[in-house]
């Protein structure tokens, strides 16, 4: 089946540790998004990626990093610059569908700093 | 930043009854969309409105978009227990940057 796969789904971390999510899709898509969800809130943008090789700062990038070397894989990695990392992190890739984004997501991963 | 903001924050119904689900938005859109999410896991896309459509349909849900206001609306009919999840909608400019900006999104709970 085709799809998003986010690993790990739970990840403890220590203060000043850099930690990196993996996010891999199968769908063939071009475009891939690293969203944060905090608790009671929307889903704000981190980085994203419309092909391999390129990504664009979302609203929120500082702190993070990514690498597009693959168009499979888009992995995040939270730095210990990021002051305040605990969060839900989702990952979604683009399908086209007559000009429209429709985005498909994985399961999210959920990191805690200890 | 955030677009949308949905309203209300949070629902309780009862099962067989309907919700609705408002959200506005601030800028002018290409489409907007609604998601689906359960309880800790990923969002799940429900339905998508063109910027020329007033209404739209699948299943139990009913997108209505009115762009004068700036405003949509999801309704769910004869809710089921499986429906309790949170509802965002996500607006796109369908500008170069292929970016969605999601609401705030409305807690519904249906109670059996």
């Amino acid at each position: 089946d085709g799809g998003i796969t986010q690993s790990p789904k739970y990840l403890f971390r220590k203060e000043g540790q850099n930690v990196t999510l993996s996010c891999e899709q199968n769908l063939n898509h071009d475009a891939m998004y690293w969203y944060r969800q905090d608790p009671g809130q929307g889903l704000r943008l981190i980085y994203y990626s419309q092909i391999v090789n390129d990504f664009q700062k979302g609203d929120i990038a500082e702190g993070y990093s990514v690498s597009r070397e693959k168009k499979e894989s888009f992995p995040l990695t939270v730095t210990s610059a990021q002051k305040n990392p605990t969060a839900f992190y989702l990952c979604a890739s683009k399908r086209g569908e007559a000009g429209a984004n429709v985005l498909t997501f994985g399961a999210g991963s959920r990191l805690t700093v200890l | 930043s955030q677009q949308g903001e949905e309203d209300p924050q949070a629902l309780s119904i009862q099962e067989g009854e309907n919700a609705t689900m408002n959200c506005s938005y601030k800028t002018s859109i290409n489409n907007l969309q609604w998601y689906r999410q359960n309880s800790g896991r990923g969002l799940v896309h429900l339905i998508l409105i063109r910027s020329n459509e007033r209404e739209k349909h699948s299943g139990r849900l009913r997108v209505t978009l009115d762009t004068s206001k700036k405003s949509s609306s999801l309704l769910i009919t004869a809710s089921r227990a499986a429906d309790t999840a949170s509802y965002f909608c996500a607006t796109d400019d369908g500008g170069a940057t292929n970016k969605l900006i999601f609401g705030t999104g409305t807690l519904l709970a249906v109670q059996p």
